[in-house]
């Protein structure tokens, strides 16, 4: 089965933080990507990159980079976190369809 | 027009019934199409995986991917009430280098 794996369920950091979200997969998949889940809006691609230093915006880039060192290993930066950066966040690996991780619920307060 | 729809729901059926869940999309490229589950506060769960056209059938579980109508559907039989959750279509096409277009999901209760 894959794995993937978020760094952790739950988060609660403060307005101006620097956020790191780590995510990890076991599959030796190529693609990865982040997305953000809410309510009404349904499930947004922030980042995605295909291969090892290779990112690509998604539909939402604004106040979030990437940074992919290792391949299996993807990680998402809020360089400044601010409240309406609330939210589910998800990460998945797929050769065609996607897995995702459990999610990490980030609340900015 | 949003490339995939997908009614919200809330859906409430009673243990035992037919459920049919349904998305429509507008990009006739796409090739892939995906069901997934996501209970609350967990991430998406594949259930499940189709190319192209046709019907796949894996348990209770049934898709059926209708490309001349842009219509695929979901149908589940003999619903528990473990089947509420919300129910995620997507779909992708290889020119996109696989990325998803994902509908908004449809909320199911399955009552005792």
């Amino acid at each position: 089965d894959v794995k993937v794996t978020q760094s952790s369920r739950y988060l609660v950091k403060r307005t101006g933080e620097k956020v790191f979200l780590e995510c990890v997969q076991d599959m030796d998949h190529e693609n990865m990507f982040w997305y953000r889940q809410d309510p009404g809006l349904g499930l947004r691609l922030i980042y995605f990159s295909y291969d090892v230093k290779m990112k690509e915006k998604g539909d939402i880039p604004e106040g979030y980079s990437v940074s992919r060192e290792k391949k299996e290993r993807f990680s998402l930066i809020l360089e400044s976190a601010s409240t309406n950066q609330t939210s589910m966040y998800l990460c998945a690996t797929q050769p065609s369809e996607a897995f995702f991780g459990q999610g990490t619920r980030l609340t900015v307060v | 027009q949003k490339e995939v729809e997908q009614d919200p729901g809330p859906l409430s059926v009673p243990e035992g019934a037919i459920v049919s869940l349904n998305c429509t999309y507008s990009n006739s490229a796409f090739q892939y199409f995906m069901w997934y589950r996501q209970y609350s506060r967990k991430g998406p769960e594949l259930l499940m995986y189709t190319y192209s056209s046709g019907n796949k059938e894996d348990g209770r579980f049934t898709a059926q991917v209708d490309k001349s109508s842009k219509y695929i559907s979901l149908f589940i039989r003999d619903s528990q009430p473990s089947d509420s959750a919300t129910y995620l279509c997507a779909m992708s096409d290889s020119n996109s280098g696989y990325a998803l277009n994902f509908g908004k999901g449809t909320s199911l209760l399955v009552t005792p």
